[in-house]
């Protein structure tokens, strides 16, 4: 594809309800980033996939985010038990491989009611 | 632990006027800086990164360590610089650089006619 793609773009959660965000990374790219932005901030640091591997999840808030990356290519990123506070745009980024730019995808806004 | 600032949440400047948006940065390695720019309804992309030494758009950025600064500066802004730009550092403590970033705030760039 022509750029990351990420899924859905916009999502209304109610509290407490279990929401998924899905990421496409541009094809071959080997390294995979989650970020969290909350309104007015920059973009916050999740995790981090080298193909398949979770290699970093330092910036995962709590227990209840979840992110996977099966085959090395789509990324997942689950949310369980949605609280207020998880409003924000999540950012998928990737790239070809360590060191090397980074593409960011649109995000998606998750609002939590 | 790694820290981006950016003093400045908003900036306005007229047409044809030199820009600067600051940055400044805590980090105890050897760190690698970059700027993102987002253009309104677009994605977050790279501007430039230290390294490179490169200029885009008419945008340059020295890395001054002794201030732990990478300012922005283009001589003279035009109206479709107008945009959110984001410092951002990479580390590579324990050896070991794969693209994580940490992010500054973000200032509001906006180019009066």
């Amino acid at each position: 594809g022509a750029g990351v793609s990420q899924s859905p773009r916009y999502k209304v959660a109610k509290r407490g309800q279990d929401v998924a965000l899905r990421c496409d990374p541009i094809s071959g790219h080997v390294s995979l980033f989650w970020y969290q932005q909350a309104l007015g901030q920059g973009p916050e640091f999740l995790t981090y996939f080298q193909n398949e591997a979770q290699l970093d999840k330092s910036g995962l808030p709590s227990d209840r985010f979840f992110a996977e990356r099966p085959e090395g290519s789509v990324s997942t990123l689950k949310i369980q038990r949605t609280q207020q506070e998880d409003s924000a745009v999540y950012l998928c980024a990737s790239s070809w491989t360590d060191g090397n730019t980074i593409y960011f995808g649109e995000g998606s806004w998750l609002t939590v009611v | 632990a790694q820290r981006v600032t950016q003093p400045e949440k908003l900036l306005s400047v007229f047409k044809g006027a030199p820009v600067e948006l600051k940055c400044n940065y805590s980090y105890s390695g050897s760190p690698e800086l970059f700027w993102y720019v987002q253009y309104s309804r677009q994605r977050l992309q790279l501007l430039l990164r230290h390294i490179s030494r490169e200029s885009i758009k008419g945008f340059t950025a020295d890395l001054n360590k002794g201030e732990t600064s990478f300012h922005l500066k283009k001589p003279f802004a035009q109206e479709e610089d107008s945009a959110m730009y984001y410092c951002a550092l990479s580390g590579n403590a324990g050896g070991t650089s794969y693209g994580k970033l940490t992010f500054g705030q973000g200032t509001i760039l906006t180019v009066h006619p």
